[in-house]
């Protein structure tokens, strides 16, 4: 059974550009989520997706979106980018509430 | 608000026992643990929810205390490949939809 894709695995941007990371989820798994991981605030909640609809959203600002579509994948879009945006940009999918499958990231550079 | 986690950091030979804790200051639905190697997805554990149960697999087991709000990861023996940082991810309220409030991490060294 493949696991969860992220693409890209790398990218590098440069501050006020846009960035969209994309998220496949396990296969039969409705539920996807996006964490944002930083070495100085570890993972935090960045939005939950079930059925296309977003049910929950952390505490960052509205340059931070995403959307799902109807075959479970994800997307997640960074505008106007700051220095700070600098993270690892993990996606998980779940089929149990709490019980997350992460993918392996999408490691994003700002200079 | 944010659980915490102790120790930060903990180094151990191989063989040798560890407690990992997570407090919280908020009443909690439940308690989810998660390891994470070294440029590696973090991996699900397990989850604790809240009635004080007890859960293990393997050699590694935790607990959760409804009344401190804490729950504490065991890791019987360790093995070297229980190297990596553990965090506890915490829900307020069940489904969830709330997402997880993580703590920063318990990195774990394990040496021969």
């Amino acid at each position: 059974k493949a696991g969860v894709t992220q693409t890209p695995r790398y990218l590098i941007k440069t501050r006020g550009q846009q960035v969209t990371l994309s998220c496949s989820p396990i296969s039969g798994h409705r539920s996807v989520s996006w964490y944002q991981q930083t070495p100085g605030q570890g993972l935090q909640f960045l939005f939950e997706y079930f059925s296309e609809t977003q049910r929950n959203k952390g505490n960052f600002p509205g340059r931070f979106s995403g959307r799902q579509f109807s075959n479970s994948r994800s997307e997640m879009n960074v505008s106007t980018l700051e220095l700070g945006d600098s993270a690892l940009y993990l996606c998980a999918s779940s089929l149990k509430p709490g019980e997350l499958f992460f993918g392996e990231g999408s490691r994003l550079t700002v200079l | 608000q944010q659980p915490v986690q102790s120790p930060q950091a903990v180094i151990l030979r191989e063989g040798e026992d560890a407690v990992i804790n997570c407090s919280s200051s908020k009443a909690l639905y439940s308690v989810h643990w998660y390891r994470q190697k070294h440029g590696e997805a973090p991996v699900f554990l397990m989850i604790l929810l809240k009635g004080g149960e007890q859960k293990g697999h393997d050699k590694i087991s935790a607990s959760f205390n409804e009344k401190k709000q804490q729950s504490s990861l065991y890791l019987t023996a360790s093995q070297l490949s229980y190297s990596g940082t553990y965090f506890c991810g915490t829900e307020i309220s069940g489904g969830g939809a709330d997402g997880l409030t993580f703590g920063k991490g318990t990195h774990l060294i394990i040496q021969p």
